[in-house]
């Protein structure tokens, strides 16, 4: 069974770090490239980061760039979010997704994590 | 602002049958067929449920249809039932790096 769990998050004050961690089972995680999706209070869903399964190639939302880093160790199954000069508009809950794809399918999430909340506030 | 365009929300009679609009650019939707729908109950994570515009993952119910009609994307949930009363999302690959997929603002579905 693929199972994602998502820990890190937290209370923290503008201007502040956080690092998020997804620990990833049931399936080849080295195989699989990995997305970071949030969702603040209330709202919709935001594409935050990609990271392919070597980490050869990293994508960010333009809204994040240089602010966040995504990472992930294969050896331990993990991917990595690393969160540095927070905002209020960062506030959301955070789900790390398996992105699935073959030659003809293209899934950017077929399987979320609970999440796991991250609260920017003074 | 949601990059793809969804009604707020939708409502039906049980054993009803509903449609969810999905309507984004020639960027997105408009340029290829990797789009998805996501049920997502109060509290809970999403959960995949058409992928590929008209495919449904195993155990997800054939109630459950999806389409595509140039830059707009459709869910038809059929036969409502009081357990689909939730929010749907839709998404899309976009074809370029950034923003590498983009998601509806989300519908929410009451079934009456």
């Amino acid at each position: 069974e693929v199972q994602l769990e998502e820990s890190g998050g937290g209370l923290v004050q503008p201007g502040g770090s956080l690092r998020l961690s997804c620990a990833a089972s049931g399936f080849s995680f080295s195989n699989y490239n990995m997305n970071w999706v949030r969702q603040a209070p209330g709202k919709g869903l935001e594409w935050v980061a990609y990271i392919s399964s070597s980490s050869s190639n990293i994508y960010y939302a333009d809204s994040v760039r240089g602010r966040f880093t995504i990472s992930r160790d294969n050896g331990q199954n993990s991917l990595y979010l690393q969160m540095n000069s927070l905002k209020d508009e960062d506030t959301a809950v955070y789900y790390c997704t398996r992105d699935f794809e073959t030659m003809t399918t293209r899934i950017p999430a077929d399987y979320w994590g609970q999440g796991t909340l991250v609260t920017v506030s003074s | 602002q949601s990059a793809l365009t969804q009604p707020a929300s939708v409502s039906g009679s049980p054993g009803q049958s509903i449609t969810i609009s999905c309507t984004g650019t020639i960027n997105d939707i408009g340029r290829h067929d990797y789009v998805c729908w996501y049920q997502q109950h109060p509290g809970k994570a999403p959960h995949l449920i058409i992928y590929d515009v008209n495919n449904r993952p195993s155990g997800v119910s054939s109630r459950f249809s999806g389409s595509k009609s140039g830059n707009t994307a459709s869910l038809t949930i059929s036969g409502l039932q009081a357990a689909d009363e939730a929010n749907y999302f839709c998404s899309s690959l976009t074809g370029s790096t950034t923003p590498y997929v983009v998601f509806g603002g989300g519908t929410s579905l009451t079934v009456l």
